[in-house]
């Protein structure tokens, strides 16, 4: 079975501070994707990841950044946190083949 | 790029009772076309996927049909439980290893 981990189920943190969210896949998968969800928007993509230190940008990368040092791990970096940033975000992995897998999800809320 | 249209927003049933969540798709090289069940608090989990080649597949309850040259693809489930209620995100894209665009989600209450 797929596993995606999300560091952080719940994450509160202050307007200007730097976030970090972090995701690791234990099935070697190459490409992997950092989406947001918000009520009544679905999932959007926000950042995705076809490799080891590359990146391309989704519908929504204002504001955000992402890393991928190592190829289990996909890093979203929020370099000045807003509140509007206040959202549930989603980590998938895409193995080769066959559907997208999910993370359990992180809920930031930005005071 | 793609856009992904999906309707109703909210649907409710009686148990027993058929539900039809339809989705459309603007670019016509997308041939992947998943559809998720979020159930509350949890992850998006895949229920069924259909390829273009095929314009209808089942399992068990679940049905998906494909319209390829109107550009839509529906859900179908039939005999609807209290455990069926959830959000469901019907998405497309071009191969499959390309990223899904999702449609907004549809939130479907089954009513004992």
């Amino acid at each position: 079975d797929v596993k995606v981990t999300q560091s952080s189920r719940y994450l509160v943190k202050r307007t200007g501070e730097k976030v970090f969210l972090e995701c690791v896949q234990d099935m070697d998968h190459e490409n992997m994707f950092w989406y947001r969800q918000d009520p009544g928007l679905g999932l959007r993509l926000i950042y995705f990841s076809y490799d080891v230190k590359m990146k391309e940008k989704g519908d929504i990368p204002e504001g955000y950044s992402v890393s991928r040092e190592k190829k289990e791990r996909f890093s979203l970096i929020l370099e000045s946190a807003s509140t509007n940033q206040t959202s549930m975000y989603l980590c998938a992995t895409l193995p080769v083949g066959q559907p997208q897998h999910f993370g359990d999800g992180t809920r930031l809320s930005i005071l | 790029g793609e856009n992904v249209e999906q309707h109703p927003s909210t649907l409710s049933v009686q148990e027993g009772d058929s539900a039809v969540i339809k989705c459309t798709y603007s670019d016509s090289a997308s041939n992947y076309f998943p559809w998720y069940k979020q159930e509350l608090g949890k992850r998006p989990q895949l229920i069924i996927d259909i390829r273009s080649n095929v314009g209808e597949k089942k399992d068990q309850r679940i049905a998906v049909t494909l319209n390829k040259t109107a550009k839509h693809f529906s859900l179908h489930i039939t005999e609807t439980q209290p455990e069926d209620s959830a959000v469901y995100f019907c998405a497309a894209c071009y191969s499959g290893n390309t990223p899904l665009v999702f449609g907004k989600g549809t939130r479907l209450s089954v009513i004992a």
